[in-house]
C-alpha cells in the first residue's frame, strides 16, 4: 500500500519568514495530494490540493508543488504569521480511485511561527 | 457552507463496553470514511464506505468494529467492546470526488 513521508516532524519559524514542508509518497499510482491544516482539538481542514497532471498551485501566500518523477510534493507558506501555528499534514490518494479515495497521511509537521 | 458534523464531541467509557460514534456527512456527498488518530501521531484510515457497504478497510478495523448508515444522513461507527487502545480523535469524512472533508472528530477515552 500507499507510504507518504513527511519532514520536518517541527518547524519553527520567524513572523514573515517563509515555511517549507516536504512529502515523498511511494505509489507511482497516486493521482491526488491534499494539505490538511489541524488546529488543536479540531479536524483536520482542508488548505490546498493538486492532481498529478498539474505541477504547482498557488492560492495567495500557499502554494505546493509536485514532481512525479521523484514522487515528492512541497507545501511553501511564504509571509507567516502566528495564525499559521499548526499541525500540517500531506496527504496522497492512490490511483485504485473507483469505490475509494481513501487518504494516506504523512505523521504531520508542528509549524510554530513566532512573533 | 455545509460541514461534517459529529456526535458526541467526547465520550468516555469502561473496557468492554459498546460505544456509537455518529456523523453527519456533507448530504450530496457519495463516500464516506471513518480514520483516527492517537494522540500525537498521525490520522490513520480505518474504514471507506461507498453504496451502501463497505469498500475497504484497515487492519485497525477487526472485527470489534462496524459501520452503518441506517438512514440517508447518519453514518455510524461503532465498536463493540471497547479496549484501552482504542482511546483516540475518531474523524468522520466525507467527499464526493477526491477532496474530503473533516469532521471536528469525537475524543473517546476508555478506561
Amino acid at each position: 500500500g500507499e507510504n507518504v513521508e513527511q519532514h520536518p516532524s517541527t518547524l519553527s519559524v520567524q513572523e514573515g519568514d517563509s515555511a517549507v514542508i516536504k512529502c515523498t509518497y511511494s505509489d507511482s499510482a497516486s493521482n491526488y495530494f491534499p494539505w490538511y491544516k489541524q488546529e488543536l482539538g479540531k479536524g483536520p481542514q482542508l488548505i490546498i490540493d493538486i492532481r498529478s497532471n498539474v505541477g504547482e498551485k498557488k492560492d495567495q501566500r500557499i502554494a505546493v508543488t509536485l514532481n512525479k518523477t521523484a514522487k515528492h510534493f512541497s507545501l511553501h507558506i511564504t509571509e507567516t504569521q502566528p495564525e499559521d501555528s499548526a499541525v500540517y499534514f500531506c496527504a496522497a490518494v492512490g490511483g485504485s480511485g473507483g469505490s475509494n479515495y481513501k487518504l494516506t497521511f504523512g505523521k504531520g509537521t508542528l509549524l510554530t511561527v513566532n512573533p | 457552507e455545509p460541514e461534517v458534523t459529529q456526535t458526541p464531541s467526547h465520550q468516555v467509557t469502561q473496557m468492554g463496553q459498546e460505544v456509537i460514534l455518529r456523523c453527519v456527512p456533507i448530504s450530496n456527498h457519495l463516500y464516506f470514511y471513518w480514520y483516527r488518530q492517537i494522540l500525537g501521531q498521525k490520522v490513520e484510515f480505518l474504514v471507506s464506505f461507498y453504496n451502501n457497504e463497505i469498500s475497504e478497510k484497515s487492519e485497525i478495523f477487526d472485527d470489534q468494529f462496524s459501520v452503518e448508515r441506517p438512514d440517508g444522513s447518519n453514518f455510524t461507527l461503532k465498536i463493540r467492546s471497547t479496549k484501552l487502545e482504542d482511546s483516540a480523535m475518531y474523524f468522520c469524512a466525507s467527499t464526493r470526488e477526491e477532496t474530503q472533508y473533516f469532521g471536528p472528530g469525537t475524543r473517546l477515552l476508555v478506561l
